[in-house]
């Protein structure tokens, strides 16, 4: 079974701060992805990596693939209030036939 | 509106009694895929079905089913409810092309089991 660790489990944290979650397995993936869920909400797709070592930038937000394709890291500048909700990792393989979710990551950002 | 549509939203029954989800993928998505998510927990995989035929399982128990009808709408039935198996239940779809790799998900039934 594929297994894919977030850390930390919650942060609470304030307007303006900055903020890394990390997401790791001991299996390989294909690709990985980041999604961010609200209250009341399904999961909506922030970014996706498949290269080893690939970074790529959202506006604040900066996601890396490590290098042996087994974790990544979701980087936050300057956090807002509106980055509130909860942070999913999620590795596949190819053929995309089973995405597995990490553990997530609850974020709060106070003002 | 993400464009996959589940129902009901919300879901109260008993234990021992039997449920159906229903999900209604995104015009074109020919993939379904089941996640569970329980309490303070991330979303399990339990199933996933392309074009009518199932595809992947994942952690789904013996009394859970499911399945993807020619309209490529899909039902999760549960039956033999416990008290563990309430939690949000999400379904989301698989875009081809380039779209092949994104997840679109519903906004998710909520089942609670007295």
């Amino acid at each position: 079974t594929q297994l894919l660790e977030q850390s930390p489990q919650f942060l609470s944290i304030q307007e303006g701060e900055n903020l890394t979650v990390y997401c790791n397995s001991s299996s390989v993936f294909s690709s990985l992805q980041w999604y961010r869920q609200e209250p009341g909400e399904g999961p909506v797709l922030l970014v996706t990596v498949v290269t080893g070592g690939e970074v790529k930038k959202l506006k604040r937000l900066t996601f890396q693939f490590g290098d042996a394709r087994k974790d990544s890291s979701l980087h936050i500048t300057a956090a807002q209030t509106g980055d509130t909700g909860l942070y999913l990792c999620a590795g596949t393989n190819t053929g995309f036939q089973k995405l597995v979710f990490g553990t997530g990551t609850r974020l709060l950002v106070s003002p | 509106d993400s464009g996959v549509t589940q129902t009901p939203k919300h879901l109260i029954t008993a234990t021992g009694q039997r449920v159906t989800l229903r999900c209604s993928p995104r015009s074109g998505d020919l993939s379904v895929y089941w996640y569970q998510q329980s309490l303070d927990q991330g979303l399990q995989f339990l199933i996933q079905y392309y074009n009518g035929e199932e595809r992947a399982k994942g952690n789904i128990l013996e009394r859970f089913s499911a399945q993807q009808f020619p309209d490529l709408h899909s039902e999760l039935n549960l039956s033999s409810l416990e008290l563990g198996d309430s939690a949000l239940y999400f379904c989301a779809s698989r875009g081809t092309g380039s779209g092949a790799n994104v997840l679109t998900f519903g906004a998710g039934s909520r089942l609670t089991v007295l």
